[in-house]
């Protein structure tokens, strides 16, 4: 258990549509990276939010958005879904400027699109 | 543009066998390359290896970076069926937690 909780486990939606995942920081960590992992695939970054600020971007569109909180929770919100965007979504937890052995890991959102 | 390439992508060993999972990266201003399980959702962390950290050891797990070939090799010794999962290796530029990963590689140990 890391302390990192993530909402939905999983969902499916329908090409179009739009979708909402949530990510819960472990105690005391002010920044949250987002990853796409696709079947197969290793996880690509999408963004990170350092205390509510979107602190660097990965090769993801702009339909790609997201959010950070006052507690340091955040969203990762997809709009107009498309068939490729189906894969697990990690939320990954941390404190700003430490390095990768304090990087904690969510279980991740199984997202489906049909 | 940061690169990290895995190989083998997949591999099939036995109980017993030692296996070399083996990682190639391409980062500006290294600084950390980090070596996760993952068996289904979760990364697990497994070693953080730096340019003053080179050599790491835990139980039948060992990892080794090589600074001069940008490269690591994580080592399993006596396998076990609870060591199949995909193992993925990920390079870490400054610190700021912005991990580039490889595909992975996926173990199978088979009794």
């Amino acid at each position: 258990e890391t302390g990192v909780t993530q909402s939905p486990t999983h969902l499916i939606k329908t090409r179009g549509q739009q979708v909402t995942l949530r990510c819960s920081s472990q105690s005391g960590h002010n920044t949250v990276s987002w990853y796409q992992q696709a079947l197969g695939q290793g996880p690509q970054f999408i963004f990170q939010y350092y205390r509510e600020e979107e602190n660097g971007r990965g090769n993801f569109p702009p339909r790609f958005s997201g959010l950070q909180f006052p507690n340091y929770s955040s969203e990762l919100n997809v709009n107009a879904l498309e068939l490729d965007d189906s894969a697990l979504y990690l939320c990954a937890s941390s404190w700003g400027g430490t390095s990768g052995n304090t990087i904690y890991f969510g279980e991740g959102s199984w997202l489906t699109v049909v | 543009e940061d690169k990290v390439v895995q190989s083998p992508l997949s591999l099939v060993v036995h109980e017993g066998d030692t296996v070399t999972l083996n990682c190639s990266y391409e980062v500006t201003n290294f600084r950390s390359l980090l070596w996760y399980k993952q068996e289904k959702k979760a990364p697990t962390f497994l070693f953080m290896l730096t340019s003053s950290g080179i050599e790491k050891k835990s139980g039948r797990l060992s990892s080794i970076l090589d600074k001069k070939e940008l490269s690591s090799i994580l080592n399993i010794t006596a396998t076990q069926t609870g060591d199949s999962a995909i193992y993925l290796c990920a390079v870490e530029p400054g610190a700021n937690s912005k991990l580039t990963f490889g595909k992975g590689i996926t173990l199978s140990v088979r009794p």
